[in-house]
Order: structure tokens, then sequence, then C-alpha cells
């Protein structure tokens, strides 16, 4: 079974549309984190839940909304896509925030805007 | 500030030969955490550290927390194809915020 799992694996969408990508985790984790990874490989913390409420809010866009229905789901809203969207979005779980607590990741959502 | 500074950046080896990267910071760690990702996957967690001067073996791999708490090196003996891939470092900054920081990554080519 996989642990962290996100959907869709790829994403290829025009500027301006509105897309969702979703992220479960099945390991009992109670935090729940969005990454943005780069062209050049940078992983940077976008947002994290723990238990539903959002503890960490980077300086992210307001066209990227999160939304934690319970804390084993964790989803990604983006409006009107642009060009410097594209990139590869990571979900990730840990047990509890904080330094005590490793990431899982899941295997990425590769999002392509044209 | 909370920079990692990953070093080196890419490296290009023979099966067989030891592998050496580290991550240094300006800033104190409360962690260093040592992940490993496969093209197109997600990065997967190879060693955690939580004390300086911690020093932790998962098979083939040693990783080590500086005394400093600045700073952490990842080692790789006798390297095999499957080595290849993007290794980052990553830790939590002390009296930072609860997110977890990322290096840069280092590339390692494996030439069999």
């Amino acid at each position: 079974d996989t642990a962290v799992s996100q959907t869709p694996k790829y994403l290829v969408t025009q500027m301006g549309n509105d897309k969702s990508i979703k992220c479960e985790q099945n390991l009992g984790h109670d935090t729940m984190y969005w990454y943005k990874q780069d062209s050049k490989k940078f992983l940077k913390i976008m947002f994290s839940y723990n238990n539903k409420e959002l503890i960490i809010n980077e300086t992210v866009p307001n066209r990227f909304s999160p939304k934690s229905p319970d804390k084993a789901h964790l989803n990604l809203h983006i409006n009107s896509l642009e060009l410097g969207d594209s990139a590869v979005y990571f979900c990730a779980s840990s047990q509890e925030p904080g330094y005590n607590s490793p990431l899982h990741f899941g295997n990425g959502t590769r999002l392509t805007v044209t | 500030g909370q920079q990692l500074n990953q070093s080196p950046q890419s490296m290009f080896i023979q099966e067989g030969e030891d592998v050496s990267m580290n991550c240094t910071s300006s800033s104190i760690f409360n962690t260093w955490l040592w992940y490993k990702q496969d093209p197109g996957e997600g990065p997967v967690l190879l060693i955690a550290l939580y004390k300086a001067g911690e020093l932790t073996s998962n098979g083939r791999l040693t990783a080590q927390f500086g005394i400093t708490r600045k700073d952490s090196f990842l080692n790789i003996s006798a390297s095999i194809p499957s080595d290849v891939g993007i290794y980052f470092c990553a830790g939590h900054v002390q009296g930072g915020s609860e997110k977890l920081v990322f290096g840069k990554g280092t590339k390692l080519t494996v030439n069999p």
C-alpha cells in the first residue's frame, strides 16, 4: 500500500485554468504538507496542516488554496494558473509537527502550464 | 540565515568508490535529515539525526550531526549503480518555525 499518494501524477493545462491536486496518507499521521520543487530541484515548503488546521503558510500567492477535509487528506487548489506555476508538487506527512517527526513524501505531481 | 549550503552540487564516480557530501549553515539546527530522490519519485528518508555529535549508519550510508549543530555529512561506501539519484540534506532550525528546510541537493552519478 502506498503510504502517501497524490493524484494526478501528471497535469498539463493552459494558463488561466483552475486545477486541483489531491493527497491522501494512510500512515495515521496528524500533519500534512505541500512542497514545491522547481526546475533546479529546490524543495520549498508551501503549506502545512496539523489535524486539519493550517499551521504553516509560506509566502505563496493567494491563487493557491489548500484544503484539509480530514487529517488523512490535504488537497491543493490553484486558480488562474500561470506559466511560473509549472513545477513538481509534493505532498508529505509526518506523525506530528516539529523536529521529532521526519517527513514522508508522495511521488509528486508534475504540473505543466502552457 | 536558514539557508543550507549543500556540496558538492554534483558528483561523477566509479562503481565501488566512496562518496562524501555535506551541508553547512550559519544557523543552529535541532535535526539533520538526509533524503534520496530517484527520478520521477518523491524524496525518501535515509537517515535522521537528532543530537549533536550523533553518528548513524544505514547499511553503506553513514551520517553525522556536527558538534556545532551547524553542519552534517553523509558518506556512502562502496557505491553501486543504484546509488544514482539526488541526495538532499534537510533540517529544522533551532528557534525557527516547525518547517523543514532543504539543501539544494547533490546529484550523484555512478559509472559501472
